[in-house]
């Protein structure tokens, strides 16, 4: 099946620096890449989404300077959280959309990210 | 009142008992509803879709009521390593198509 590989699985940064995720799919190619975060004891919550070759559409709340998405093509897409602060350290999972229904979304395997 | 609704849990339940879920929806424009499971720090994986015939895989059977807006997930004679969160999950097509995550329902089966 579809798989979407997802890197770094963890990071520990400190305060200030970036940190860049990537996401690739490895035997399709992904048009429409989704990223989402996640707090302890909490769902989870869609950041942003990509298209390959066009801006990200970010959700109400999320900063976008902040969140960078580069989606530059159909295997590649990453998420780079600029000048990271301890608020930011949380569990960023991607998916990606394989068909037209829910069903078809694989995600990658999440990268815990801990800002110190 | 929040896009997906669900009881957060945990649900305790002996092994081999029967558990049941729900969870609400707002948008009644929802196309597509699913559950997936969610082990600790790990990706969501899907469990199954939810169909408005209802639909079984195994121990697991899924409804959907779109009159009263919600969804259930019931497991039948529950295994330990049924010991996780179910997330309800919606997908609402139309203008954007994405999925809105409820935050989960933990359930922790016990020996």
């Amino acid at each position: 099946g579809a798989v979407v590989s997802q890197h770094p699985s963890r990071v520990i940064c400190k305060s200030g620096t970036s940190v860049k995720i990537e996401c690739r799919s490895l035997d399709f190619q992904a048009t429409t890449m989704f990223w989402y975060r996640q707090f302890p004891k909490q769902s989870l919550m869609l950041m942003a989404t990509s298209n390959e070759g066009s801006k990200a559409t970010y959700e109400q709340g999320v900063e976008k300077d902040k969140f960078l998405i580069n989606h530059a093509s159909l295997t590649l897409s990453t998420l780079t959280v600029t000048s990271a602060h301890p608020e930011d350290s949380s569990f960023y999972i991607c998916s990606a959309s394989v068909g037209r229904w829910g069903s078809d979304y694989t995600f990658g395997s999440g990268t815990r990210l801990t800002v110190v | 009142r929040k896009e997906v609704e669900q009881d957060p849990g945990p649900f305790n339940v002996p092994e081999g008992a029967t558990v049941a879920f729900n969870c609400t929806y707002s948008n009644s424009a929802s196309q597509s509803f699913f559950w997936y499971r969610q082990d600790c720090r790990k990706e969501p994986k899907l469990l199954m879709s939810v169909y408005s015939s209802g639909n079984e895989d195994g121990r697991f059977t899924a409804q959907l009521n779109r009159a009263s807006q919600y969804i259930s997930l019931l497991i039948r004679d529950s295994k330990l390593s049924d010991s996780a969160t179910y997330l309800c999950v919606v997908n609402e097509r139309g203008r954007d198509d994405k999925i809105i995550f409820g935050k989960g329902t933990r359930l922790h089966i016990l020996p």
